[in-house]
Order: C-alpha cells, then structure tokens, then sequence
C-alpha cells in the first residue's frame, strides 16, 4: 500500500518555466511533509519542508503549496533551470514517528 | 549545518567476503540514524532504524543477520554487510535525524562480484 502517491513520474520543462510536482496522502497522521532533491549518484537533499498548519511555504525559486482538506501537497519550481534536473522525492512523517514515508520519485529534466 | 557522510562511497567485493559501511553525522548528534537502499530508478526503501545504545529495527524482509547495523555513538552508525553475493549490489544511503528532519548522507554505491 503506497501511502504518499507522488506524479507526475517524469517531467520535462523548458528552461524558465515552471515544474510542478503532486503527491497526495490518505493517512490524517502526518504531520511534517519535507521535498528533497536527488542528483544522480548522490544521497537525496533536503529543499524544503512544510507543517499541515501553513497552506504555502515559500524559499527562493521553490514553493510548497498545501490543501489540507485534499490531503495534497505540492512544489513547484519557478523560473526552472537546467541545474534543478534531478530527482524529486515528497515525504511525510507520522506525529510521533521519525520514519520517513516517500513518494515514488519525479524525474524532472529542465530542457536549456 | 546538518552534515551526514558516508564512507566508502563505492566498493567492490567478491562474493563471500563482508563489507563494512560508515555513516557519520559530522556537525550534529543523532540518536536516531536510518539505513536505506535503493535501486536504480527507484525510491528510497527503507532497510532499518539504527538507535544509539540499543539494537537496530529492521523492517519487514531485512535480514537482520545479514545486514548487521551498529550504533556505537551518536554521531557514528555502521552497517556490515555479511556474506555479500551479488544481489546485494546497491546504493545504500544513511540518514541522520534531527529535529524531525533526516539529513542523508551521500550514499554507497557496493558492487558485489
């Protein structure tokens, strides 16, 4: 049973638009929902994060937008660029648990 | 801040012979590290949870005895790899908890001949 479902599985983007990245939960215990990055050869890196209690998080080019409601959360990269190409990876973590529930994994390939 | 390495970053073993892989937290404590493996194109699959001072939890279909998993300290796990043969070839990334968030390590990448 996947609990965090993540599309798409890849994306191509053209350099200076936007990447926009889905994952959606069925399990109301989570409570801290983290994106990171993955180059390939390289261990994940975390962007950024966010708590059911904001609705949109913002650092620099990335975003995380929440809908609790929907049980969705999503990243979006603006302006995107040929060095964000990479591998992203949405989490969740359950309240009282450090273990860490992925997403699939979305391929994004930013087109120079 | 929140730096986790790893060492080796790649091996290569015959089959038989065991490996032995570090994950350090180099900058934080971590009561709390994690060992994951992944294959190619996929996501991360979580091996075990690593506690300082007390024994490992392996996840459902982790040999526990061929994936020997040692918390010495908290800013040092190991994972020896037993036996290895060539289906344990694999990238195996460590992280390090703190303050909710995990912090991976650059990964291992174990080539078993």
């Amino acid at each position: 049973q996947q609990q965090v479902k993540q599309s798409p599985q890849s994306l191509i983007v053209q350099k200076g638009g936007i990447s926009i990245i889905n994952c959606a939960y069925e399990n109301t215990a989570f409570d801290y929902f983290p994106w990171y990055q993955q180059f390939p050869g390289k261990g994940p890196a975390l962007l950024i994060a966010i708590r059911p209690d904001v609705s949109e998080k913002k650092e620099g080019r990335f975003t995380i937008s929440f809908n609790k409601s929907a049980k969705q959360f999503s990243l979006h990269i603006m302006d995107s660029q040929p060095g964000d190409s990479a591998t992203y990876f949405c989490a969740a973590i359950q309240g009282g648990s450090e273990k860490l529930v992925f997403g699939k994994g979305t391929k994004l390939t930013v087109n120079p | 801040g929140a730096v986790v390495s790893q060492h080796p970053s790649w091996v290569i073993c015959k089959s038989g012979t065991s490996v032995k892989i570090e994950c350090r937290s180099l900058d934080f404590q971590a009561t709390t590290m994690f060992w994951y493996r992944q294959f190619p194109k996929q996501s991360l699959m979580l091996m075990a949870t690593s506690n300082e001072g007390s024994k490992a939890t392996y996840e459902q279909g982790v040999e526990k005895d061929k994936f020997l998993i040692n918390h010495a300290s908290l800013t040092l796990s190991t994972l020896t790899v037993t036996s290895a043969h060539p289906e344990d070839s694999s990238f195996y990334i460590c992280s390090a908890s703190r303050s909710d968030t995990q912090y991976f390590g650059p990964g291992t990448r174990l080539t078993v001949l």
